[in-house]
């Protein structure tokens, strides 16, 4: 099984602060992917990366940005977190590059900004 | 951008009972169609999806619909269970510079009681 394994489940920071969320998976996916999961507004794509050290803005990169250092790690920086932040925020791996494969999901950190 | 709206927000049935969740979507250029269950607490994972080459697939008790022209896509689900409570996401990918961008509805959660 595809294994997708975020760092921190649950993170409470203050405004201001740099946030890093890290994402490992194992099944040597060349794809991987940031969500943030809202009520309401489902799920939207942060930023995605199909390749080490290559990144590509999603819908909504801003106040986001990301690093790919090695093909199994993604992580998510939040240079100064606020409070419109917070929320659920979803890793993802794939294996093919286009969007027509299954996505496989981490478990999620849910963020509160104070 | 693509757009896909997802209706109904909330839907209760009876266990037993047929669930029906529908969705729309803007870019007549979209091919691929997945759609996600979310369990209470746990990862988003694809239960079926569809290629805009097929009109319908099904796999048990659920099946999925494409209509193109109408551009839209819609999940059944038959001889509900009450395991089968969970957010539900349908999802349209469209190419956009040499990725297919995968666009999430807003979810439909669905309440199945015994």
């Amino acid at each position: 099984d595809v294994k997708v394994t975020q760092s921190s489940r649950y993170l409470v920071k203050r405004t201001g602060e740099k946030v890093f969320l890290e994402c490992v998976q194992d099944m040597d996916h060349e794809n991987m992917f940031w969500y943030r999961q809202d009520p309401g507004l489902g799920l939207r794509l942060i930023y995605f990366s199909y390749d080490v050290k290559m990144k590509e803005k999603g819908d909504i990169p801003e106040g986001y940005s990301v690093s790919r250092e090695k093909k199994e790690r993604f992580s998510l920086i939040l240079e100064s977190a606020s409070t419109n932040q917070t929320s659920m925020y979803l890793c993802a791996s794939s294996l093919t590059g286009d969007f027509t494969g299954e996505l496989f999901f981490g478990e999620g950190s849910r963020l509160t900004v104070l | 951008g693509e757009n896909v709206e997802q209706h109904p927000s909330t839907l209760s049935v009876q266990e037993g009972d047929s669930a029906v969740i529908k969705c729309t979507y803007s870019d007549s250029a979209s091919n691929y169609f997945p759609w996600y269950k979310q369990e209470l607490g746990k990862r988003p994972q694809l239960i079926i999806d569809i290629r805009s080459n097929v009109g319908e697939k099904k796999d048990q008790r659920i099946a999925v619909t494409l209509n193109k022209t109408a551009k839209h896509f819609s999940l059944h689900i038959t001889e509900t269970q009450p395991e089968d409570s969970a957010v539900y996401f349908c999802a349209a990918s469209k190419r956009n510079t040499g990725f297919q961008k995968l666009v999430f509805g807003t979810g439909t959660r669905l309440l199945v009681s015994p």
